[in-house]
């Protein structure tokens, strides 16, 4: 069936480096594609999103690209800080009559100081 | 704005117990979800509301149900509480679609004993 899926369920990074965290969707009728970081204890929060018909977004400190040849996408998180330290999911949205995203497993990302 | 809130924060129940968990949202939002949290896992919907009066499924509604009496409120009842709903349930909020971005509670940890 259809599925969200991430290649490594944990990264560690150094500070100040940056991280790349990735993740595999099978569905080629997806549309819509949305990263949430969320941290120890609380609910997710929206990162960034991006669109079918885009191939790069940036927010302020994180890029996502989107490849859907492979159905591959990735978040990448610029000069990492301590505070970035949570588990990020991707999730993916398709409407088939009804509404809904469908989230992923989620990597959990370390910094280390 | 307290944007989303959900209570209780935790909670324990034997089994065959019966309980409501509490949402409310007040940006006036149109659509509000509900999640369950496995440990280690992504987030998976349970029902969702695309206004007030109008609810319906997600992945995995039984043993659960809802309402949507107004824009603001969105409760979730358990009626017969079983292990299997030990989990952390998330309550979400969007404008309009599950394409605007999705605003989550703290989240409640259930426990079923």
């Amino acid at each position: 069936g259809e599925s969200v899926g991430l290649h490594l369920p944990t990264l560690s990074v150094q500070e100040g480096d940056n991280s790349i965290i990735n993740c595999a969707y099978s569905n080629s009728a997806s549309d819509y594609f949305i990263w949430y970081k969320q941290e120890s204890g609380k609910g997710p929060q929206f990162i960034i999103d991006i669109r079918s018909n885009m191939d790069k977004r940036q927010g302020q400190r994180v890029t996502v690209l989107l490849n859907k040849t492979v159905k591959h996408l990735s978040l990448q998180i610029a000069a990492t800080q301590p505070g970035d330290s949570a588990v990020y999911f991707c999730a993916e949205n398709h409407f088939f009559g009804n509404e809904k995203l469908t989230f992923g497993t989620g990597t959990r990302l370390t910094i280390i100081p | 704005n307290a944007g989303v809130t959900q209570t209780p924060k935790f909670r324990i129940l034997k089994i065959g117990q019966s309980m409501t968990l509490q949402c409310a949202q007040d940006m006036n939002h149109n659509y509000m979800y509900w999640y369950r949290q496995d440990p280690g896992m992504g987030l998976k919907l349970i029902y969702y509301s695309v206004g007030a009066g109008i609810t319906d499924k997600g992945e995995v509604p039984n043993g659960y149900n809802v309402s949507r009496s107004t824009t603001e409120d969105f409760p979730l009842r358990l009626e017969l509480a079983a292990p299997s709903q030990t989990s952390v349930y998330f309550c979400a909020s969007s404008y309009m679609t599950s394409t605007d971005t999705q605003y989550f509670g703290p989240g409640t940890r259930l426990t079923v004993l």
